[in-house]
């Protein structure tokens, strides 16, 4: 069973777009949802967690979450070709020992 | 700035050997994780470590494999018989609480 799900992408967008990234999950005791981006074979690194449902706000990014069709949500603004990356949703219950992360969408934003 | 290092940052080795892979954390935490992902493939969880105990392990994490925190600052994963199928980039994560978790570089492990 596949908990948390993305598209893979790549999504191709031009610089200054709003990027849209969404994942799925499917098992109901995840409590705390993270956003992460990867650059090609380093480490993952964290943007964003959030906790309840609805949008959290960081800079150019926000995070939202609808526990109720437990969908996840990541929008960047004004998108950077720095921001051209892997994206990883990450989710964890509420004992917080594991992770489980979506297979990550790839993002590429052209000059 | 890194919140853990990790040594190596790269291994190659022998088919049956044994490997330590090390995690130094930048400041002194309780919550520690080791993650593997195999090029292409998801992050997949293998291990969790508090206070000097696991606490939770995966499947993935059978008896090939084991943590510790020898000197009480860096915190080690072991694969006792490298197969093939364990060549992947290792992550070691610290955290604070159950809502972060922060990774390190990663060690790439290749075994041939």
């Amino acid at each position: 069973q596949k908990e948390v799900e993305q598209d893979p992408g790549p999504l191709s967008v031009p610089e200054g777009a709003i990027v849209s990234l969404n994942c799925t999950y499917s098992n109901s005791a995840f409590q705390y949802f993270m956003w992460y981006r990867q650059y090609s074979r380093k480490g993952p690194e964290l943007l964003m967690y959030t906790y309840s449902s609805g949008n959290k706000e960081d800079g150019r990014f926000t995070a939202q979450v609808d526990k109720s069709s437990k969908y996840i949500s990541l929008f960047i603004r004004d998108s950077q070709p720095s921001d051209s990356a892997t994206y990883l949703c990450a989710s964890v219950n509420n004992a917080g020992n594991m992770l489980t992360f979506g297979g990550g969408t790839r993002l590429m934003v052209k000059p | 700035e890194p919140e853990v290092t990790q040594t190596p940052s790269h291994q190659v080795t022998q088919m049956g050997q044994e490997v330590i892979l090390r995690c130094v954390p930048i400041s002194n935490h309780l919550y520690f994780y080791w993650y593997r992902q195999i090029l292409g493939q998801k992050v997949e969880f293998l291990v969790s470590f508090y206070n000097n105990e696991i606490s939770e392990k995966s499947e993935i994490f059978d008896d090939q494999f084991s943590v510790e925190r020898p000197d009480g600052s860096n915190f080690t994963l072991k694969i006792r018989s490298t197969k093939l199928e364990d060549s992947a980039m290792y992550f070691c994560a610290r955290g604070t609480g159950v809502d972060t978790q922060y990774f390190g570089p990663g060690t790439r492990l290749t075994v041939l």
